[in-house]
């Protein structure tokens, strides 16, 4: 089955500043990575997805890359705000009609520093 | 708009009682899942559902059963609780889709096994 690894566990970086995380997955086969906001004590929510057929996707201050070869996937904020404080999850699945799951990574607790 | 509701929101259980987490959305989706999340780490799979009827296990499924009935409801079992059971549970539900899309979660259901 899949198994993502994600880095690094928690995350400081002073306000306004680039925060990277990182995550890396094992099935070729997946081909949607999507990643998850979680800000405490409340659900995980989308905040951006990539499909393998594209190799890097912005939203505003958020950016996602994909790299398929090395099974490589980053989240890049750039400009950090305090409410970016939050857990960050990485996740990888693939379409296989019948066996759709979607596994998560261990996930990044982001600080922001003002 | 609904969306996935999870009830109840807590509970604590004694060692050796049993409950059912219930899990229901009115977005049509196909696709269910349970996921636990120890506190300070990741979210892991129980159970999923690509449709009624039609249930398998994921990454943790021992202590654990699942049944999906209808399209909109999909319970979780815990028959013996255990303190290894202690955890927030999360619900989620994604739509069939040749394209591959976002999961959506439930506001989660902490319990406690004492």
């Amino acid at each position: 089955g899949e198994n993502v690894e994600q880095h690094p566990s928690t995350l400081s970086v002073q306000e306004g500043d680039s925060a990277v995380i990182k995550c890396t997955y094992s099935d070729s086969a997946s081909n949607y990575f999507p990643w998850y906001k979680q800000e405490l004590g409340k659900r995980p929510q989308l905040i951006i997805d990539i499909r393998s057929n594209v190799g890097e996707k912005k939203d505003q201050r958020i950016a996602v890359t994909l790299n398929k070869t090395a099974k490589h996937f980053s989240l890049h904020i750039t400009e950090t705000q305090p409410e970016d404080s939050a857990v960050y999850f990485c996740a990888a699945s693939y379409s296989n009609f019948g066996n759709e799951k979607l596994t998560f990574g261990t996930g990044t607790r982001l600080t922001i520093i003002p | 708009n609904a969306g996935v509701t999870q009830t109840p929101k807590f509970r604590i259980l004694k060692i050796g009682q049993s409950m059912t987490l219930q899990c229901t959305q009115d977005m049509n989706h196909n696709y269910m899942y349970w996921y636990r999340q120890d506190p300070g780490m990741g979210l892991k799979l129980i159970y999923y559902s690509v449709g009624a009827g039609i249930t398998d296990k994921g990454e943790v499924p021992n202590g654990y059963n699942v049944s999906r009935s209808t399209t909109e409801d999909f319970p979780l079992r815990l028959e013996l609780a255990a303190p290894s059971q202690t955890s927030v549970y999360f619900c989620a539900s994604r739509p069939l889709s040749l394209r591959l899309t976002e999961a959506f979660f439930g506001q989660g259901t902490r319990l406690t096994v004492v």
